[in-house]
């Protein structure tokens, strides 16, 4: 079974610019979640997402969006980029999700690492 | 307020050694869920374990194990007889429900 792909692996874009972000699930799953991973901030969750509906976000200012389409991918979306959104963006797959109280293994991807110059 | 401590910011053991990593977490809630992650140095996330606020029993799998105590509010893994395979970034997550808390991460180190 294909594990969770995130694509691009790789981005640079400049101060002010906007990015999207794009997750598939494994095979069945509905949720998927996503993650910020910074030297600085450590990792932070951002969002969860079921069945297309946004079930939790994390602290995240509202220039951080996403959503989820029916056939469960994901995208992440980040407009007005700064310098601080540099990051590796992770996301994780489950088949109910982890914020839900289920008991599901979430499976990662292998993160798409944005530089903003 | 909530938070999660992992206090050991970098750990380093030879190979068969057995090691603790400490995790103490703060939440006024009585209802959560405790996770820990491996992140290898490729970088992708690996899911470890996940215990929820009622479920106190300890769990054993293969070389890992994991101590849950609320009295103490902490969440330790140890590995037994490390590897060099096991060196990587661990971390602990709280999550009830609505957030989700990350540790700051233990790097393991083990040597050959």
């Amino acid at each position: 079974k294909a594990g969770v792909t995130q694509t691009p692996r790789y981005l640079i874009k400049t101060r002010g610019q906007q990015v999207t972000l794009s997750c598939s699930p494994i095979s069945g799953h509905r949720s998927v979640s996503w993650y910020q991973q910074t030297p600085g901030q450590g990792l932070q969750f951002l969002f969860e997402y079921f069945s297309e509906t946004q079930r939790n976000k994390g602290n995240f200012p509202g220039r951080f969006s996403g959503r989820q389409f029916s056939n469960s991918r994901s995208e992440m979306n980040v407009s007005t980029l700064e310098l601080g959104d540099s990051a590796l963006y992770l996301c994780a797959s489950s088949l109910r999700g982890v914020t839900s109280g289920s008991t599901d293994t979430q499976y990662f991807g292998p993160g798409t690492r944005l530089t903003v110059l | 307020a909530q938070k999660v401590t992992q206090a050991q910011t970098e750990i380093s053991v030879v190979e068969k050694e057995d090691v603790t990593l400490d995790c103490v977490y703060e939440t006024r809630d009585t209802t959560y869920y405790l996770f820990w992650y491996k992140q290898p140095p490729s970088g992708e996330l690996v899911f470890l374990i996940r215990r929820n606020s009622f479920d106190e029993q300890n769990e054993i799998s293969g070389r890992y194990s994991w101590n849950f105590q609320k009295s103490t509010s902490s969440f330790n893994f140890t590995i037994t007889a490390s590897q060099v395979v096991d060196s990587a970034v661990y971390f602990c997550a709280l999550n009830n429900f609505n957030k989700f808390y990350f540790g700051s991460g233990t790097k393991l180190n083990v040597k050959p």
